[in-house]
């Protein structure tokens, strides 16, 4: 079956540690998306990809870091620069042009103590 | 910059009656996609509904039907016969269909159905 994969999904690190959170799909999706989710916040775009190789600053991308090394990957590292970084976690992906919704992966729940 | 606003943090409505979910956005453009999605306790985006600015119907998908006000820069979502399967936090999207496909989230509205 087609989707995207997320893993883990719950993460637990110490603080000042990075930690790179997985995503993968097989939909052939060209464009990739992560979204941080905070109660009462929605979802904030952190990195988006749309074709290999490249990737956009979202709203919210101090502390984090991505690579688009191939079409299914999109890795995102939290690094110890994040100030915040436990919360919800959402990857997403989408064919990119046309009246296309975005498909989600089921989100990883980092806790940094 | 885009911009999307939910203005309802929580709503509840009895079982079989019906509710209607605000959202509003900002763009400057003049062709662009609007969705409707679901989350679940489980936390699982599920896409409820889409339409397309420069389609005037209003998109409807069984008991989910919005009301798009392009003028207004409205898109609400009316749920009829509520279930208590709809119990959930619902969030409007917007993309853009000017070549950075990115859509942005409002807050949420959290619906909760009442037996």
């Amino acid at each position: 079956d087609g989707g995207i994969t997320q893993s883990p999904k719950y993460l637990f690190r110490k603080e000042g540690q990075n930690v790179t959170l997985s995503c993968e799909q097989n939909l052939n999706h060209d464009a990739m998306y992560w979204y941080r989710q905070d109660p009462g916040q929605g979802l904030r775009l952190i990195y988006y990809s749309q074709i290999v190789n490249d990737f956009q600053k979202g709203d919210i991308a101090e502390g984090y870091s991505v690579s688009r090394e191939k079409k299914e990957s999109f890795p995102l590292t939290v690094t110890s620069a994040q100030k915040n970084p436990t919360a919800f976690y959402l990857c997403a992906s989408s064919m990119g042009m046309g009246n296309t919704e975005a498909f989600f992966g089921q989100g990883t729940r980092l806790t940094v103590v | 910059a885009q911009t999307v606003t939910q203005s309802q943090p929580e709503m509840s409505v009895q079982e079989a009656e019906t509710v209607t979910l605000s959202c509003t956005y900002d763009t400057s453009e003049n062709n662009y996609y609007l969705f409707w999605y679901k989350q679940p306790p489980s936390r699982q985006m599920i896409l409820v509904i889409r339409q397309e600015a420069y389609k005037q119907q209003n998109a409807t998908e069984n008991r989910f039907s919005v009301n798009f006000q392009k003028a207004a820069k409205s898109f609400s979502l009316k749920i009829s016969d509520s279930q208590l399967g709809d119990t959930a936090m619902y969030f409007c999207a917007h993309r853009t269909t000017s070549g950075t496909y990115k859509y942005i989230f409002g807050t949420g509205t959290r619906l909760k159905v009442l037996a």
